[in-house]
């Protein structure tokens, strides 16, 4: 089956650094998204990865190792804004997109 | 701003009665889905529009139809309600299919089933 791991919760401090991981067994790979989902509210667009490496975007980067089938989500000086879900998703082989269910960040003053 | 939008954000309804949500993009993406988001789950892909062609998820219940009159609006029914539907419903459209557009959510509909 495709399954995607995220954790449940992380808690951080304003101020500092979080990295949010996702590993990922799919049927093929085409690519992967992390979307930031405050609460009762839509998913807003963050990063996607299609090849190995780091993006980096302002305070967030995403990293890639498809080989490792892992990602993760950088945050950096971390606002008390950023308190959200992050959610991952890949394309699979089908095209389909298939999502996590989310890693729900704690900002702490 | 180009954007997709939701109506209404809240919806209260009875068991079994039947409820419409709405969607409209100004986007103009060939691409909307609608979603089913319960508390702490990762969202769950009920069907698709590429343009006119309608695309169910197999496991997709028949309480759930839609309707994509034109390119701007797409409507998710639910026949009979059960308490089991009691959810966030997430429009996105995206500029084509195949997974690797970015999708664009509206701001959902929180459906509450008494």
């Amino acid at each position: 089956g495709q399954n995607i791991d995220q954790p449940t919760e992380m808690t951080a401090t304003e101020g500092a650094i979080v990295q949010i991981n996702c590993t990922y067994q799919t049927s093929g790979f085409n690519g992967l998204f992390w979307y930031q989902q405050h609460a009762g509210e839509a998913p807003t667009f963050l990063s996607y990865n299609v090849l190995d490496g780091l993006e980096e975007k302002g305070r967030f980067s995403s990293f890639l190792s498809r080989s490792k089938g892992y990602s993760y989500l950088l945050l950096k000086e971390l606002q008390m804004k950023d308190s959200a879900s992050y959610l991952c998703a890949v394309t699979d082989s089908n095209y389909q997109l298939i999502w996590g269910a989310g890693t729900k960040l704690i900002i702490k003053p | 701003d180009a954007m997709v939008i939701q109506n209404p954000r809240y919806q209260v309804t009875q068991f079994g009665k039947p409820v419409t949500l709405s969607c409209s993009q100004t986007l103009n993406h060939n691409v909307m889905y609608w979603y089913q988001q319960k508390s702490s789950q990762a969202p769950k892909l009920l069907f698709h529009y590429y343009d006119k062609d309608f695309n169910n998820e197999a496991d997709t219940p028949d309480n759930f139809q839609s309707r994509r009159p034109n390119t701007s609006f797409c409507f998710l029914d639910i026949r009979s309600p059960g308490l089991g539907d009691a959810a966030m419903y997430l429009c996105a459209t995206s500029r084509d299919r195949g997974g690797t557009d970015t999708q664009y959510f509206g701001p959902g509909t929180r459906l509450t089933v008494l």
